[in-house]
């Protein structure tokens, strides 16, 4: 398995409060991802980041923002958070883009009361 | 821009019989497609992809998936259902987005049931 650790596990917070997802590697992949899983949603690519400090927008990256200081860490914020981002939130890495495989975290799961 | 559809949100089989899930894409460049499985209360992991060349693919635990241009289809099948095949699958496709990235569109899945 790669070595993906997604913390914390569980997470229950209350509307407003800032959260801080964090996902580690120890595989020196150049590609780190965050996405959000729901329910008759599939995945959804929130942020992406291909290389330290090079990030970019997904398809729901309203209400995130990310930070990737060293290759291995890549933190998911959501700044003020709201009922609408409780999810699963899985962390995945790749080598490279196109038509590399990602690895999966086991995901951290988010109540926001 | 790229898109996945998966038919089916829920497929229910019986134990030995034929797993087809199904898969249809549209993209605007020659894509990357694969197939993920999703077991209860883990991350995703690759069964299969296809990039260039054969056009059937071969993934782990018996599944295969064939690349079909002309219908814009890459569904997955298996001969004989287990029971350990019970999981969610989603199939994603992947195309350039500018520059070296790509972009990673995942369907909204296929959860299969596998009855004894």
């Amino acid at each position: 398995d790669a070595g993906i650790t997604q913390s914390p596990r569980h997470k229950v917070t209350e509307t407003g409060t800032p959260v801080t997802l964090r996902c580690h590697q120890t595989e020196n992949h150049r590609y780190m991802y965050w996405y959000r899983q729901d329910p008759g949603h599939g995945l959804r690519l929130i942020h992406y980041s291909y290389g330290v400090k090079d990030t970019d927008k997904g398809e729901v990256s309203d209400g995130y923002s990310v930070s990737r200081s060293k290759t291995e860490d890549f933190l998911l914020t959501l700044e003020s958070a709201t009922s609408s981002q409780t999810s699963v939130y899985f962390c995945a890495i790749s080598e490279r883009a196109g038509n590399e495989k990602l690895f999966f975290g086991s995901g951290t799961q988010l109540s926001v009361l | 821009a790229q898109s996945v559809t998966q038919l089916g949100s829920h497929v229910s089989v019986s134990e030995g019989a034929l797993v087809l899930l199904r898969c249809n894409y549209s993209s605007s460049v020659p894509p990357y497609l694969f197939w993920y499985v999703q077991y209860p209360n883990q991350g995703l992991q690759l069964l299969l992809k296809y990039t260039t060349g054969a056009t059937l693919v071969k993934g782990i635990n018996g599944f295969e998936a064939e690349f079909k241009k002309s219908e814009t289809s890459f569904h997955l099948t298996k001969p004989s259902a287990h029971m350990s095949d019970a999981a969610e699958y989603f199939c994603a496709v992947s195309a350039p987005s500018g520059g070296s990235n790509y972009k990673l569109t995942f369907g909204k899945g296929t959860l299969l049931t596998v009855n004894p």
